[in-house]
């Protein structure tokens, strides 16, 4: 089995709708990602949680929240869909354990919204 | 701020050719380096990384070293297959702060038989 699972794999929506995407990881890692992956722009950072009880602002967090309901479930929604938002998500965990500047991202399989 | 920039694809390339994509780099302090690399409906996964200037990481054939001198972090392999099909990230993450990555743009990579 998978260490990073996301779902749903696919996904479409109206613009308007409120959806969630969720992630879930068994790596026993204490801190996960939510990037999004545009065409020619590389992976981008949504939010980020180094625990259950922080959470984190990256760069494009507009018109997303999260929530970190467990250390191994950190979940992504948007809650009023526009079409820009249209692109492929993808949820990382890493450990803290360790040197601070060697520790490596695991990534989900990722999720594929599109909004109509 | 920190930043990465990629050699602008496609790449494509025939079997066994010898491979270089070229990844440069601004941030401030000592950033650790990464490639990760993207297979085709997948998440990304680490290649390799670097965590100190001169440092060379490898893994799979490939090959990259930290220059400080030149801020890069280019990706070299010497015989390509055709199941190195891919799309292929260079990123960062400064030793300070939030131990965030900082991803470039990526760069596909198609290898003929």
């Amino acid at each position: 089995d998978a260490d990073v699972t996301q779902t749903p794999r696919n996904r479409i929506t109206k613009t308007g709708k409120r959806i969630m995407l969720e992630c879930s990881q068994t790596k026993g890692h204490d801190r996960m990602y939510w990037y999004r992956q545009d065409p020619g722009l590389g992976l981008r950072l949504i939010y980020y949680s180094f625990d259950v009880k922080d959470i984190n602002k990256g760069e494009i967090s507009d018109g997303y929240s999260v929530s970190r309901q467990a250390q191994a479930k950190f979940s992504l929604s948007l809650e009023s869909a526009i079409p820009n938002q249209t692109a492929l998500y993808f949820c990382a965990t890493s450990d803290s354990w360790g040197a601070p500047s060697t520790d490596t991202q695991y990534f989900g399989p990722g999720t594929r919204l599109t909004v109509l | 701020g920190n930043s990465v920039t990629q050699m602008e694809g496609p790449v494509t390339l025939s079997e066994e050719a010898f491979l270089t994509i070229n990844c440069t780099y601004t941030a401030t302090g000592y950033p650790s380096l990464f490639w990760y690399v993207q297979y085709p409906g997948e998440g990304l996964q680490l290649l390799l990384k670097a965590t100190k200037a001169d440092d060379k990481g490898s893994n799979k054939g490939f090959e990259a070293t930290y220059r400080k001198e030149t801020t890069s972090f280019h990706l070299e392999k010497g015989s390509v297959q055709v199941s190195d099909s891919a799309v292929y990230f260079c990123a960062l993450k400064s030793g300070q702060g939030a131990q965030k990555l900082v991803f470039g743009q990526g760069t596909r990579l198609t290898i003929n038989p």
